[in-house]
Order: structure tokens, then sequence, then C-alpha cells
């Protein structure tokens, strides 16, 4: 199975701030990655997928890059309503496995 | 507009069996790959079960193989998951996403629970 390694499990940022989130994969996955805001009590919604496609309706502050094994995801100022818990996933190979999660607060 | 509602979460008695259904509607749910997804209480996403458009390929993942069980009909628009001998570790909620595109998630229902004790 692919392991994915999602850094860090948690940060605290101020409104404004540039917030990168980290995942790496135990193998090559291509572009085969996705990023998911998961808000509490909510189901998860898709923000990035292959990699750094914004989904549609997914606000601009949100970006994604990275191929192979090395993704970085990036709020690039920080807003009150981005406090939620971010996860990426791989999905290059069965079975699609998430990484750990990463919480976002604010400061 | 677009949706996915899971039913059939309860709580159930370790080695027990239950049901779990989830009802499309707002698009052709026939045209696409749908899955069922779960979060332990407090804990991450794990992928639990992928169905192709027509039934005809399932994937599981090697928590559930063998023990559950996904299936679909397109007429009533319902994908569904029935689950034989639940232990603690099947406890969480349980969601419906479609696939889309390559295949990532990218519609998913709010979930239902499963508690197992």
């Amino acid at each position: 199975d692919i392991q994915m390694t999602q850094s860090p499990s948690s940060l605290s940022a101020s409104v404004g701030d540039r917030v990168t989130i980290t995942c790496q994969a135990s193998q090559d996955i291509k572009k085969y990655l996705d990023w998911y805001q998961q808000k509490p009590g909510k189901a998860p919604k898709l923000l990035i997928y292959d990699a750094s496609t914004l989904e549609t309706g997914v606000p601009s502050r949100f970006t994604g890059s990275g191929y192979g094994k090395d993704f970085t995801f990036t709020i690039m100022s920080l807003q009150p309503e981005d406090i939620a818990t971010y996860y990426c996933q791989q999905y290059n190979d069965l079975p699609w496995t998430f990484g750990q999660g990463t919480k976002v607060e604010i400061k | 507009e677009m949706q996915l509602v899971e039913s059939g979460g309860d709580l159930v008695h370790p080695g027990g069996s239950l049901r779990l259904s989830c009802a499309a509607s707002g698009f052709t749910f026939r045209n696409y790959w749908t899955s069922w997804v779960r979060q332990a209480p407090g804990k991450g996403l794990e992928w639990v079960a992928n169905i192709k458009q027509d039934g005809s390929e399932q994937y599981y993942a090697d928590s559930v193989r063998g023990r559950f069980t996904i299936s679909r009909d397109n007429a009533k628009n319902s994908l569904y998951l029935l689950m034989n001998s639940l232990g603690a570790d099947d406890t969480a909620t349980y969601y419906c996403a479609r696939v889309g595109g390559v295949w990532y998630f990218d519609l998913w229902g709010r979930g239902t629970q499963v508690a197992v004790s």
C-alpha cells in the first residue's frame, strides 16, 4: 500500500498568513493526488485534484503543487472560514490512501 | 442540486450485520463509479470500497474484504454496503462518495454513523 505522510499534524496561524501543508507519498504517484477540507461535523470537500487543479467554485487562495512523491498545499491568505482539517489522498493505485490530516486553527 | 444521502447506520453488537444505503439525486448516478469512505471517531479518512458504474467491478480495502459487500441499483439511484462480522474497529461514520474525473471524490454525502459495541 502507498503510505501518505502529511505534515504538520496541526498548525496555528493568523488571519492573512500563508499556510503550507506537505504530503509525501511512499512511492511515485505521478500527479494523482488531491486535497480535501473537512470542517467539524461535516463531510470532506474536494479542493484540489491532479495535484494542482482547483475544483470548480473553490477560492483561488487555495493552491496545490508537486509531482511524484512530494506535494504541497498552500492557503495563500488564511481566512476565518478556513478553519478545518485538511487531508491529502492518492489515487494512483488501490487501495486509495489518505494522509493523517492537518488541523488548521486561528492564532 | 446534486446530493448523496446515506442511511442505515445503527448500534450493533460485535459479530452483527448492517446494511447501509446511499440515495443519489440531481445527477446521472449510473454514469459514475461510487465509493464508501469511513472515518472512525476522532480519526482520519479510510477508503472502504468502490463499485463501477454498471456494478461489474468492485474493489475493497484489505480491512473489510470478505466481510463487506458493495452493490448498487441504478434503477433506484442507490448504493449499498452490506457489512457482516462487524467488530469494534468498524465503528465509524460511513460516507458515500461519487468518483469524478479520474479517481477523486467530487461529491460526498453527510454520512451515517455505525457503532459496534
